[in-house]
């Protein structure tokens, strides 16, 4: 059972554009929301999380907007720059400790 | 201020064999997940731990698989007979504090089952 989606499995995106990754769950009891970006044989690193008392996030050139009753996150980056290229993995939290991925979204930021 | 270091980086096993993956989260941090990444697949949650205690071990294999955080010392992820189906990339995460805030996550151990 995939609790958290994320659909598109690559994005390719003009320099200077907006990216806009998507991420859907299905677990209601999730309360914290986050975003990993992830470059090849490198771990997963932290971008932005948001609590599900908000609906918006925001930091620097990134955004992550929180739709509780569509179970719907999205991550903006804007304007987008070849150095974003990488794998993007939204997860979630119901304050347990364990974070849930979704299988991550390949973004290429063509110059 | 160094960050979640495992070692090693990558690790080669003969199917049978034993894997020993070690991490060594950020200082400060007393809470320590490890996750395993399948090839073209997210990160899977597979135990948490805090000093001395396995806190959740849910998404663990119920056998050949095994984790400790010692009182000193790194924390190690203990696969025993290992498979080819083991292969995969394993990442240690730390926290400082338990539930919604950002894990840090180390580089990631890649091990290869012949």
């Amino acid at each position: 059972d995939q609790q958290v989606k994320q659909n598109s499995p690559s994005l390719s995106v003009q320099e200077g554009r907006i990216s806009i990754l998507n991420c859907d769950y299905t677990n209601s009891m999730f309360d914290y929301f986050l975003w990993y970006k992830k470059y090849p044989a490198e771990g997963p690193t932290f971008l932005i999380s948001i609590s599900s008392i908000k609906d918006k996030n925001e930091d620097g050139r990134f955004t992550v907007f929180l739709n509780k009753s569509a179970k719907h996150l999205s991550l903006h980056i804007v304007p987008s720059q070849p150095g974003d290229s990488a794998v993007y993995f939204c997860a979630a939290s119901s304050n347990t400790g364990k974070l849930i991925f979704g299988q991550g979204t390949t973004l290429q930021v063509k110059p | 201020n160094a960050g979640v270091m495992q070692n090693p980086r990558h690790l080669v096993r003969r199917r049978g064999q034993e894997a020993r993956l070690r991490c060594s989260p950020m200082k400060g941090h007393s809470h320590v997940y490890w996750y395993r990444q399948l090839p073209e697949e997210g990160l899977k949650f597979m135990v948490y731990l805090q000093k001395e205690n396995i806190i959740d071990e849910s998404g663990m294999p119920k056998e050949r698989f095994s984790a400790e955080f010692p009182k000193e010392g790194p924390s190690i992820l203990r696969i025993q007979q290992v498979v080819r189906g083991d292969s995969a990339a394993y990442f240690c995460a730390s926290s400082p504090w338990t539930g919604g805030d950002e894990q840090f996550f180390g580089p990631g151990t890649r091990l290869t089952v012949l």
